[in-house]
């Protein structure tokens, strides 16, 4: 089974801070990987899928980059409004599919 | 509008049955592949099943035998059937449709949650 752990399981930073979150694969998993963001008391949403592949409507300063086995989703300058949990989720074993375990992003 | 409502969430005691359904608005439910997504309280998403356009079924491996993914066409509506249910299955079920490959989950209902408890 394809495993994702995703660092780290929460973190602080400053309305403007750039934010990395890290997902790393326990295989190769080409750029079969995709990320979520859940607000608050609400449902995913998807954010980037193929690594980089921005979904339609998602904010530009979420971008996602890597492959194999560790991959990257950055905030370029946080908001109030993207706290909440961020997922990644990989497809190499579809129609298996994983998530990581997330990652809370808080305001400091 | 395009969207998914959940419903069928409820209390029900180890080993008893649900029916969850989920209206799909916007699209044809037959369009895509469609899956479930389950999240315990205060915990991650995990994945459970996914039915494919062609009818193929699949599911994870902590569900597989007790529950079943189906849709009826002419509800345009997805159904996850969950039999020999256990306090481990307690959760938000989410109703998501996936892209045609099944790669990724592009549009997702809000939820309704199941209690499995005596």
């Amino acid at each position: 089974d394809i495993h994702l752990t995703q660092s780290p399981s929460s973190l602080s930073a400053s309305i403007g801070d750039r934010v990395n979150v890290t997902c790393r694969a326990t295989y190769n998993i080409d750029s079969s990987l995709s990320w979520y963001q859940q607000r608050p008391g609400k449902a995913p949403i998807l954010l980037i899928h193929d690594v980089s592949t921005l979904q339609s409507g998602v904010p530009s300063r979420f971008s996602g980059g890597g492959s194999g086995t560790d991959f990257t989703l950055t905030i370029s300058s946080l908001q109030l409004e993207d706290v909440g949990t961020y997922f990644c989720q990989q497809s190499y074993s579809n129609p298996a599919l994983t998530f990581g375990g997330g990652t809370k992003v808080e305001i400091k | 509008e395009v969207q998914l409502v959940e419903s069928g969430g409820g209390l029900v005691q180890p080993g008893g049955s649900l029916r969850l359904s989920c209206v799909v608005s916007g699209f044809d439910v037959r369009s895509t592949y469609m899956s479930w997504v389950r999240q315990a309280p205060g915990k991650g998403l995990e994945w459970v099943a996914v039915l494919h356009a062609g009818y193929s079924t699949y599911y994870g491996d902590s569900v597989k035998g007790r529950f079943a993914i189906s849709r009826d066409n002419s509800k345009n509506t997805l159904y996850l059937q969950m039999d020999s249910l256990k306090a481990e299955d307690t959760a938000l079920y989410y109703c998501a449709r996936n892209d045609y490959g099944g790669n990724y989950m592009d549009l997702w209902g809000e939820g309704t949650a199941v209690t499995v408890s005596s």
